[in-house]
């Protein structure tokens, strides 16, 4: 089976720009969840996606959003970007019901000038 | 609100020693703990899933326990290799509902002495 993959790989983007980052989670699997990793804060929850609906927050302002598709793929947004968005965007799937194994992708690496 | 810690945050060491890594988490109601280990610039790779109900696991030269009542986890790994190198990361997942959510400690960072 084919891992967890995100694009794109890298990114630049300057202040004020909007951003979408893609997931395409390992067939099969119905949850995707998105993580964000700097140096200072390390890795932190975004939010997690099951079966199209929202099923779980973290602590980020409204400038982050997600949607995910039918097909199970998932997209992350963010808009007005700031310099400190800057960080590698991980999403990880799972098959669907809690418990289980997380597998991550590569990561999207986003820098913002 | 869970908070996990990894000790020591870095660690080296010679070529076939054996060494443990550290997790503590501070809220017990955990449903279970993941090891990751994570290459420069790169996504993360699961070595280990705990259940909640579980006292450890093992892969390999990889040996995880839990000690959910203590709030303590460690991986033990066994004869270690260059090919070690990496930062390891635990992994806790908590809260209520339905989800797949994991709070990250701040990880690891080993090196393995050729």
């Amino acid at each position: 089976k084919a891992g967890v993959t995100q694009t794109p790989r890298y990114l630049i983007k300057t202040r004020g720009q909007q951003v979408t980052l893609s997931c395409s989670p390992i067939s099969g699997h119905r949850s995707v969840s998105w993580y964000q990793q700097t140096p200072g804060q390390g890795l932190q929850f975004l939010f997690e996606y099951f079966s199209e609906t929202q099923r779980n927050k973290g602590n980020f302002p409204g400038r982050f959003s997600g949607r995910q598709f039918s097909n199970s793929r998932s997209e992350m947004n963010v808009s007005t970007l700031e310099l400190g968005d800057s960080a590698l965007y991980l999403c990880a799937s799972s098959p669907g019901t809690t418990q289980e194994t997380q597998y991550f992708g590569p990561g999207t690496r986003l820098l913002v000038l | 609100k869970q908070e996990v810690t990894q000790i020591p945050a870095a660690l080296s060491v010679p070529e076939g020693e054996n060494l443990v890594l550290n997790c503590s988490f501070t809220d017990s109601a955990i449903y279970n703990l993941q090891w990751f280990r994570q290459d420069p610039g790169k996504g993360l790779t699961s070595l280990l899933l705990i259940q909640s109900s579980q006292r450890e696991q093992t892969s390999g030269r990889l040996n995880a326990s839990l000690d959910k009542s203590s709030g303590r986890s460690t991986l033990y790994i066994a004869a270690s290799q260059p090919g070690d190198s990496a930062t390891y990361l635990c992994a806790v997942g908590s809260g209520g509902g339905a989800t797949n959510k994991l709070i990250f400690g701040t990880g690891t960072l080993l090196a393995v002495q050729p």
